[in-house]
């Protein structure tokens, strides 16, 4: 079964510092990853997708095959960075998109 | 350009009644997507269509139906509301599952 696992409910660390949420997932074949991110009183929103390799607001994530992971980095934290990150991960009918149980990320000051 | 609209934005039900959530893009989108949202537990898809007449369901289906007569509006109807029901329900639509979601802005039930 497709599955996509973010161990974290909440990281929470300091503004300047590195920052790593972790997503694993399963899958047999080639994985589309998205990165989705929810602002305080804001909608959902697409982060980024592996497949455009682009760095957004200083975020990047990689996939990797051998570990199924695909990770979210920043190397410095911002406190405008709060918020809650969902990885997604397509599923193998093509339609739809399956979401992990989503990450906190409190950045303090 | 509205994007995702979704009502009501707030809404309580006593248990057994039951309620339709409303939700329409203007982005000439395909696929249309029902999320319910739990805290610790993420998105959850309810039902989701891949164009006009067509619907199916997702992971949680049970409780709920869809049905989705035009390209723009994708109702979901709460039948008989129960408290397991209580959450925050998404819309989204998209022109590809491959690109990118877009979300409504949520709404938010408490059935009691």
């Amino acid at each position: 079964a497709q599955r996509v696992t973010q161990p974290e409910k909440l990281l929470s660390v300091f503004k300047g510092a590195p920052v790593e949420l972790k997503c694993n997932y399963s899958y047999s074949g080639s994985p589309e990853l998205f990165w989705y991110v929810q602002y305080s009183r804001q909608r959902l929103q697409l982060l980024l997708r592996h497949i455009s390799r682009e760095s957004i607001k200083g975020f990047t994530a990689d996939l990797n095959k051998g570990e199924t992971s695909f990770h979210l980095k920043k190397p410095f934290a911002q406190e405008e960075d709060s918020a809650m990150y969902y990885c997604a991960l397509i599923m193998m009918d093509g339609n739809k998109l399956v979401f992990g149980a989503g990450t906190i990320l409190r950045v303090k000051s | 350009n509205a994007g995702v609209t979704q009502t009501p934005k707030f809404r309580i039900l006593k248990i057994g009644q039951s309620m339709t959530l409303q939700c329409t893009q203007d982005m000439n989108h395909n696929y249309m997507y029902w999320y319910r949202q739990d805290p610790g537990m993420g998105l959850k898809l309810i039902y989701y269509s891949v164009g006009a007449g067509i619907t199916d369901k997702g992971e949680v289906p049970n409780g709920y139906n869809v049905s989705r007569s035009t390209t723009e509006d994708f109702p979901l109807r709460l039948e008989l509301a129960a408290p397991s029901q209580t959450s925050v329900y998404f819309c989204a639509s998209s022109m590809d599952p491959g690109y990118e979601q877009y979300f409504g802005p949520g709404t938010r039930l408490t059935v009691t």
